[in-house]
């Protein structure tokens, strides 16, 4: 079965803290995606990777960056991590053409 | 701009009664078109998509969605529900063309009543 997996389901990290998201995925997919989930804003895209060391800014990429070396894994950064970045993360592959996304089971950050 | 609305944020119906959720899009072309559902505390699993062909698709656990092209709808219905059907279901549309990114809508909570 195909997959993705994201590396910590809960995380508790201080303010001003750099943390690091990772995700992994099995599927030999091109594109990579990393969301945030709030209640009631729905899912909102921070960065996607379309290739190797490529990168894309999605809708709210402030305070973040991503870095993807290699095909399988990409990595959200939160340099100085905020209250304000306390949410859901989804990271998301997909292949392209007609497939949807394939979804990791989240990581729920709270900083404090 | 592609947009897709899904206008009840929340819904409660009784098991064993027929379900139907809403999505409206706004798109410039033909889109693929998908329904996502989300269990408390995990990511998003595929039910259905569609890309064209039959506007009645079906999908895993009992779902299915028809595309209406001239109210610009892809409506997510079962006709009886189960207790484990509670969650959130999510709208997606994405472009037809080489691009990758799929638009969600902001989701409707099912609740379940026994």
């Amino acid at each position: 079965d195909v997959k993705v997996t994201q590396s910590s389901r809960y995380l508790v990290k201080r303010t001003g803290e750099k943390v690091f998201l990772e995700c992994v995925q099995d599927m030999d997919h091109e594109n990579m995606f990393w969301y945030r989930q709030d209640p009631g804003l729905g899912l909102r895209l921070i960065y996607f990777s379309y290739d190797v060391k490529m990168k894309e800014k999605g809708d709210i990429p402030e305070g973040y960056s991503v870095s993807r070396e290699k095909k399988e894994r990409f990595s959200l950064i939160l340099e100085s991590a905020s209250t304000n970045q306390t949410s859901m993360y989804l990271c998301a592959s997909r292949q392209g053409g007609i497939n949807g996304y394939t979804f990791g089971s989240g990581t729920r950050l709270t900083v404090v | 701009a592609q947009s897709v609305t899904q206008p009840d944020i929340h819904i409660t119906v009784s098991e064993g009664a027929s379900l139907e959720l809403r999505c409206n899009y706004s798109y410039g072309a033909t889109p693929y078109l998908f329904w996502y559902v989300q269990s408390p505390g995990q990511g998003l699993q595929l039910l259905l998509k569609y890309f064209s062909g039959d506007t009645l698709v079906q999908g895993i656990k009992g779902f299915e969605a028809e595309f209406k092209r001239s109210q610009s709808s892809f409506n997510l219905r079962k006709p009886s529900v189960h207790w484990s059907d509670a969650a959130e279901y999510f709208c997606a549309v994405g472009p037809n063309n080489a691009g990758n990114m799929l638009t969600f809508g902001g989701g409707t909570r099912l609740m379940v009543k026994p």
